[in-house]
């Protein structure tokens, strides 16, 4: 069985600070993978980042960072010098190797002030 | 661009009626899936098919069925709603796992569904 979690139900921080948003999954697959997705208030899920199970690299686009670790089975993303827009639910997931479907995390949501 | 149309933003049905949620991908996309999202329980799979006429139970089924006559449509019917089934349904589509690592999910905006 796939599980996916993300412990962190609610963050709300200031305007330039950086987040870090946890996500802690559980697989019997050797090959997976990952995903981000940012609902913001319209309600349509953005597809933000996939990652693959072999591939541990760290990656960067802009502001956003992800940190993946097989060792803890974590997949952590940062926002650097958060801004308003960034209000959102997002969502963790996971894919196994073969398989069609896509489990979720209960998705954290981030509230960005000025 | 990648587009995946739900038909209705927002229904309002009353408790025993027979409810359709439409949904439509332009991309070509074998795979589609039907998600029910509520609060602090992220998105649950209802059902998902790889194929036309084909589909796979996911992890909340009871109370649904779905449709899939062509391959960019595929359909969510509550046989008869009930008040627990209201909630935000989303659509995704997504290529085969065969055919491409690139298989992230692509979203719908979502239908509000309230069962009064």
């Amino acid at each position: 069985a796939q599980k996916v979690t993300q412990a962190q139900t609610e963050i709300s921080v200031v305007e330039k600070e950086d987040v870090t948003l946890d996500c802690v999954y559980e697989t019997r697959d050797t090959t997976y993978y990952l995903f981000w997705y940012k609902q913001p208030p319209s309600g349509e899920l953005v597809f933000l980042i996939r990652r693959n199970s072999f591939d541990e690299q760290n990656e960067i686009s802009g502001r956003y960072s992800w940190n993946f670790q097989k060792s803890t089975s974590s997949f952590n993303f940062t926002i650097t010098a958060s801004q308003v827009v960034d209000s959102a639910v997002y969502f963790c997931a996971l894919r196994g190797g073969t398989a069609s479907k896509l489990t979720f995390g209960t998705g954290t949501r981030l509230q960005v002030t000025l | 661009d990648v587009k995946v149309t739900q038909s209705s933003r927002y229904l309002v049905k009353r408790t025993g009626e027979k409810v359709f949620l439409e949904c439509v991908q332009d991309m070509d996309h074998e795979n589609m899936f039907w998600y029910r999202q509520d609060p602090g329980l992220g998105l649950r799979l209802i059902y998902f098919s790889y194929d036309v006429k084909m589909k796979e139970k996911g992890d909340i089924p009871e109370g649904y069925s779905v449709s899939r006559e062509k391959k960019e449509r595929f359909s969510l019917i509550l046989e008869s709603a009930s008040t627990n089934q209201t909630s935000m349904y989303l659509c995704a589509s997504s290529l085969s796992t065969g055919a491409s690592e690139n298989t992230e999910a692509f979203f719908g905006q979502g239908t509000r569904l309230t069962v009064v």
